[in-house]
């Protein structure tokens, strides 16, 4: 597709389930973001992929959460254990990054809202 | 690592009135800045970036954002809102060394006719 594809688009699960969160970047974007967006504050950095390079996971709020990037595309962000505070909408973004044709400017999905109940 | 502060939540104001949504950032060598909005039920876009060159960065739909080093600020400013720029307002800065592009908690602005 021509933009960033997440899914699912919602997804209610029961404390202490596992979840699954998928983004689908732009083909041929080397960077890849996932953010967090709780209601009414702003967006939580969790982790940053950038080609083949280490990810930044400084933001990842516990060892409970941690992501992968399969062949520098497809991203999976993993929530073990889930508690009533994952609730949240997780963004994901990717760019081209700022080097040759790159503008540094994030496309995002429209999100996956996790509902923990 | 950076930090964006945008000391405003909420900004109301009328249609066809002037409005300023300020941001400012923890001070760095070298800093990339960006506004993003978010329209009700949409995905957050690109207003606008400051990546190097004149700190007077002119965006979409008429917003405009100044860089001033000095007082380590980015500051979006419209002479003249409409009620369709009724949204969500994000600064946010990215640490040219580090790439993690830096949040602030937004600011919401509401149009008024």
């Amino acid at each position: 597709g021509a933009g960033v594809s997440q899914s699912p688009s919602n997804k209610v699960t029961e404390k202490g389930k596992d979840v699954e969160l998928r983004c689908d970047p732009i083909s041929g974007h080397t960077a890849l973001y996932w953010y967090r967006q709780s209601l009414g504050q702003g967006l939580e950095f969790l982790i940053y992929f950038q080609g083949n390079s280490a990810p930044d996971k400084s933001g990842l709020p516990s060892d409970r959460f941690s992501a992968e990037r399969t062949g520098g595309s497809v991203s999976t962000l993993t929530i073990q254990r889930t508690q009533q505070e994952d609730s949240a909408v997780y963004l994901c973004a990717s760019s081209g990054g700022l080097a040759g044709a790159g503008t540094g400017e994030l496309f995002f999905g429209e999100g996956s809202r996790l509902t923990v109940l | 690592a950076q930090s964006v502060t945008q000391l405003d939540s909420q900004v109301p104001v009328f249609e066809e009135a002037p409005v300023e949504l300020r941001c400012n950032y923890s001070s760095s060598v070298s800093v990339y800045l960006f506004w993003y909005v978010q329209y009700p039920n949409q995905g957050l876009q690109l207003l606008l970036k400051y990546l190097s060159g004149s700190t007077l960065v002119k965006g979409i739909n008429g917003f405009e954002a100044e860089f001033n080093k000095s007082q380590t600020s980015f500051h979006l400013r419209k002479p003249s809102v409409h009620i369709s720029d009724t949204a969500e307002y994000f600064c946010a800065a990215m640490d040219t060394g580090r790439r993690a592009l830096t949040f602030g908690s937004g600011t919401r602005l509401q149009v008024q006719p």
